[in-house]
């Protein structure tokens, strides 16, 4: 099992841009989530999804947008990146019995000049 | 709404000493608390959680909900110990949960 991935890794984005960033899980989890990681900040979750089909806003959802249109992938898009923007980006994921433990991929470091 | 609060940004402990990550919560429902970490290069991972009353790499966190604190305690710390810590809560949801700033632990040999 490869559990969560996220793609890309690394990306820098001028100001305006757009882009998608790809979350994978393949254990067949029912709960997926998006989040940022700012020094001084911590977690902040972006957007969420119960289930195929299903999203919800976070805590900070504006400037971002996802989808859920298959089980195991989560896209989260940018429409117009801002440098505010410029993070460490999280996809977790947990199956529906187990609400604490969540499976984290690696990141994806975006900057934003 | 639930809050958690680290107030330590940053701990720095020498290898062998004892260490201690605060977190306090504002739940006012019950809390379901948990500690994760990410250590250098690696996946945030669950370390424990208060329901288990677990102890995990010779970490241990108890729930008083008098001081309404969660904190995270080792007798003695190791440099492997190293890494970012969050606490949080989960309470009131069955899927989100809410994780404070974190705090940074560093084991000095």
């Amino acid at each position: 099992n490869a559990g969560v991935t996220q793609t890309p890794k690394f990306r820098v984005l001028k100001t305006g841009q757009s882009m998608t960033l790809l979350c994978a899980q393949d254990m067949n989890h029912e709960y997926m989530y998006w989040y940022r990681q700012d020094p001084g900040m911590g977690l902040r979750l972006i957007h969420y999804s119960v289930g195929e089909g299903t999203t919800a806003k976070g805590e900070v959802p504006d400037g971002y947008n996802v989808s859920r249109l298959k089980k195991q992938n989560f896209l989260l898009g940018l429409e117009s990146a801002a440098p505010s923007q410029t993070s460490v980006y999280f996809c977790a994921s947990s199956p529906t019995i187990s609400k604490y433990e969540q499976y984290f991929g690696p990141g994806t470091r975006l900057t934003v000049t | 709404a639930q809050r958690v609060t680290q107030p330590e940004k940053l701990l720095s402990v020498f290898k062998g000493a004892p260490v201690e990550l605060k977190c306090n919560y504002s739940y006012s429902g019950s809390p379901e608390l948990f500690w994760y970490v990410q250590y250098s290069r690696q996946r945030l991972q669950l370390l424990l959680r208060h329901i288990s009353r677990e102890s995990i790499k010779g970490f241990t966190a108890d729930l008083n909900k008098g001081e309404t604190s969660f904190h995270l305690k080792k007798p003695f710390a190791q440099e492997e110990d190293s890494a970012m810590y969050y606490c949080g809560d989960s309470g009131g949801s069955n899927y989100k949960l809410t994780f404070g700033k974190g705090t940074l632990l560093t084991v000095n040999p």
